[in-house]
């Protein structure tokens, strides 16, 4: 079975520096992995994903992440945080072959302060 | 826009009262997915539909149930709701089931409160 382990519940960065979340994996096969983003009172929303192509990943708002597969490891990074980006961010993994399921991570709330 | 509504977005129950959550979405979607997320802890996968066919997850309780009556809406029924049933529950939609060319889009959740 496949799962992921994100390390810190909680993350608090300054406004302008960088932000690194961390995301572990365990598989027994290559998988699919995923960074979602929650806003308050919304729905998860795709940040970015790793599909066995390319393993630096850019995704939307200015985020990445990198597949490290000695590792096992899929840490979201991006450069210069912005008050905005406040939120709780999932990782999620789902095997090759398998389709449907994704399972997530427990969350990293981030805050942004001044 | 094309999008994935959930309602109602709170919803009370009483204790061992039938309630049930309702999900739409105008993307035309093939399937549709619950997923449980409780306070601090990873959204979980209850069940999924692949346009009508029903796909269950193991360790889902029996008290859930779904329906999905038209590729449009999909419905989420706790038949005995219990404490322990309090959570937010989250629609998702995708065109597909391979996550590599399918992104799941999720609805706004509805915050179900047992009392």
């Amino acid at each position: 079975a496949q799962s992921v382990t994100q390390l810190g519940s909680h993350v608090s960065v300054s406004e302008g520096a960088l932000v690194l979340l961390r995301c572990n994996y365990s598989s027994s096969v290559p998988p699919y992995l995923f960074w979602y983003v929650q806003y308050p009172n919304q729905g998860l929303q795709l940040l970015l994903k790793y599909t066995s192509a390319a393993t630096l990943v850019k995704g939307i708002n200015g985020f990445e992440a990198e597949f490290k597969k000695s590792e096992t490891s899929f840490h979201l990074t991006k450069p210069s945080a912005h008050m905005s980006d406040a939120a709780e961010y999932f990782c999620a993994v789902s095997l090759t072959g398998t389709a449907s399921k994704l399972t997530f991570g427990t969350g990293t709330r981030l805050q942004v302060t001044l | 826009d094309a999008m994935v509504i959930q309602n109602p977005r709170y919803q009370v129950t009483q204790f061992g009262k039938p309630v049930t959550l309702s999900c739409s979405q105008t993307l035309n979607h093939n399937v549709m997915y619950w997923y449980q997320q409780k306070s601090s802890q990873a959204p979980k996968l209850l069940f999924h539909y692949y346009d009508k066919d029903f796909n269950n997850e193991a360790d889902t309780p029996d008290n859930f149930q779904s329906r999905r009556p038209n590729t449009s809406f999909c419905f989420l029924d706790i038949r005995s709701p219990g404490l322990g049933d309090a959570a937010m529950y989250l629609c998702a939609t995708s065109a597909g089931r391979d996550p590599k060319y399918n992104e799941q889009f999720f609805g706004p959740g509805t915050r179900l409160t047992v009392l």
